[in-house]
């Protein structure tokens, strides 16, 4: 049972425009959501996180949003740069709780 | 700087060995968590641990063994390596709070030949 799931296996944007990532759970019970980068051959580095009491937050060129009644949330890189090619994970935890992953999303910055 | 470490970075083995991945963190951190990573699919846990002498199986049936002896050390052991074993592993380590995510090693490229 898949409970996160990011459906688009790729992305390909220009330098300077803004990124999309999409991420959909399942589980209503989930309270914490994060976005993890993944460059090959290293592991998954934190990116951003968003609690469910919120729906909007911002760091830098990175914004995460999320719609608890959609059970959606997404990840807007702007401007996005040829360094952001990379596979983003989306996570979810319900408080405390371990964490599920999606597949992740394969990011192309073209410059 | 690096504060969770996994030896090796990359393994190339025959059929039948027996391995032992290396995971240790300097953190304190009580949780620690074993992913297998194949290109394209999602990070599928296989074992986790909540504390010294505490290990759990994951959603992804392995057929590895963990072990939890020391709070900072959680390695993983294949007594007999398979081609269907090829992976990447990840380790990753979280302190209280769910905000705070977890801290994921490099990982562990593994080739079975």
């Amino acid at each position: 049972d898949q409970q996160v799931k990011q459906n688009s296996p790729s992305l390909s944007v220009q330098e300077g425009r803004i990124s999309i990532l999409n991420c959909d759970y399942t589980n209503s019970m989930f309270d914490y959501f994060l976005w993890y980068k993944k460059y090959p051959a290293e592991g998954p580095t934190f990116l951003i996180s968003i609690s469910s009491i919120k729906d909007k937050n911002e760091d830098g060129r990175f914004t995460v949003f999320l719609n608890k009644s959609a059970k959606h949330l997404s990840l807007h890189i702007v401007p996005s740069q040829p360094g952001d090619s990379a596979v983003y994970f989306c996570a979810a935890s319900p408080l405390n709780n371990d964490m599920r992953f999606g597949a992740g999303t394969r990011l192309t910055v073209k410059p | 700087e690096a504060d969770i470490y996994q030896t090796p970075r990359y393994l190339v083995i025959g059929t039948g060995k027996k391995i032992t991945l290396e995971c240790s963190q300097t953190m304190g951190h009580d949780k620690m968590y074993w992913y297998q990573q194949d290109p394209g699919m999602e990070l599928h846990l296989i074992h986790y641990s909540y504390g010294v002498n505490s290990t759990e199986k994951g959603d992804l049936s392995s057929e590895s063994t963990v072990s939890r002896i020391r709070t900072e050390h959680f390695p993983l052991t294949l007594e007999s390596a398979r081609p269907s074993h090829t992976s990447q592993y990840l380790c990753a380590s979280s302190g209280p709070g769910a905000y705070r995510g977890y801290t994921f090693g490099s990982g562990t490229r593994l080739t079975v030949v």
